[in-house]
């Protein structure tokens, strides 16, 4: 079955810090990857995501991702991390089959001055 | 995303009430969602329905009904509510281009309270 890893719950950064934020998924042919964003008390932004060709892809707000297939992995980045970046991150996988969204638990971002 | 819109944004209720949570979008999708978020679970999948005649359900429909009026409004039904419904509710949209893939977009949410 089709599955959505984000390993880290919580993550605690410095401003300007660079940042990482894992996610990997279990899927038998290419997906589609997505990664949200859900400020507190809002709802979820797209921040990028990947469809085909490609594999590291530019979103909004200075994030980044890369496909790794050998690593079925989706890694979120950003270079330099602001305080509005702390939020909620979610990673999900699109399946083809189904055209549903198969989200991660999530990782919360705290961003220290 | 103000094309997605959802009411009520806050709802305390009592066990055994039934009560609706309406969603409409203004982005002519014909794919529509409902979600729940609970804290540690990420996004569980209630109902989607493809078109107007056209609903499914997703990984957690049990204790939920949806009513697909139109295009653009999507419902969901608490037939009896029940603490553990107590979550935060998204809707969302989706459209399919060839080039890009179908992508979501998700209303603000509504927070219920299940007392």
């Amino acid at each position: 079955a089709q599955s959505v890893t984000q390993p880290d719950i919580h993550i605690t950064v410095s401003e300007g810090a660079s940042l990482e934020l894992r996610c990997n998924y279990s899927y038998g042919a290419t997906p589609y990857l997505f990664w949200y964003v859900q400020s507190p008390g809002q709802g979820l932004q797209l921040l990028l995501k990947y469809f085909s060709g490609d594999t590291l892809v530019q979103g909004i707000k200075g994030f980044e991702a890369e496909f790794k297939r050998s690593q079925s992995s989706f890694n979120l980045r950003k270079p330099s991390v602001h305080w509005s970046d702390a939020a909620e991150y979610f990673c999900a996988v699109g399946d083809l089959n189904t055209d549903k969204l198969i989200f991660g638990t999530g990782t919360r971002l705290q961003v220290f001055p | 995303d103000a094309d997605v819109t959802q009411t009520p944004r806050n709802r305390i209720t009592k066990t055994g009430k039934r009560i609706m949570l309406e969603c409409s979008q203004t982005k002519g999708h014909d794919r529509m969602y409902w979600y729940r978020q609970d804290p540690g679970l990420g996004l569980r999948l209630i109902y989607y329905s493809f078109d107007v005649k056209d609903i499914n359900k997703g990984e957690i429909s049990d204790g939920y009904s949806v009513s697909r009026q139109a295009q653009a409004k999507f419902s969901l039904s608490l037939e009896s509510a029940i603490p553990n419904q107590t979550a935060l509710y998204f809707c969302a949209t989706s459209d399919w281009t060839p080039g890009g893939g179908e992508t979501q977009y998700f209303g603000p949410g509504t927070r219920l309270l299940v007392l």
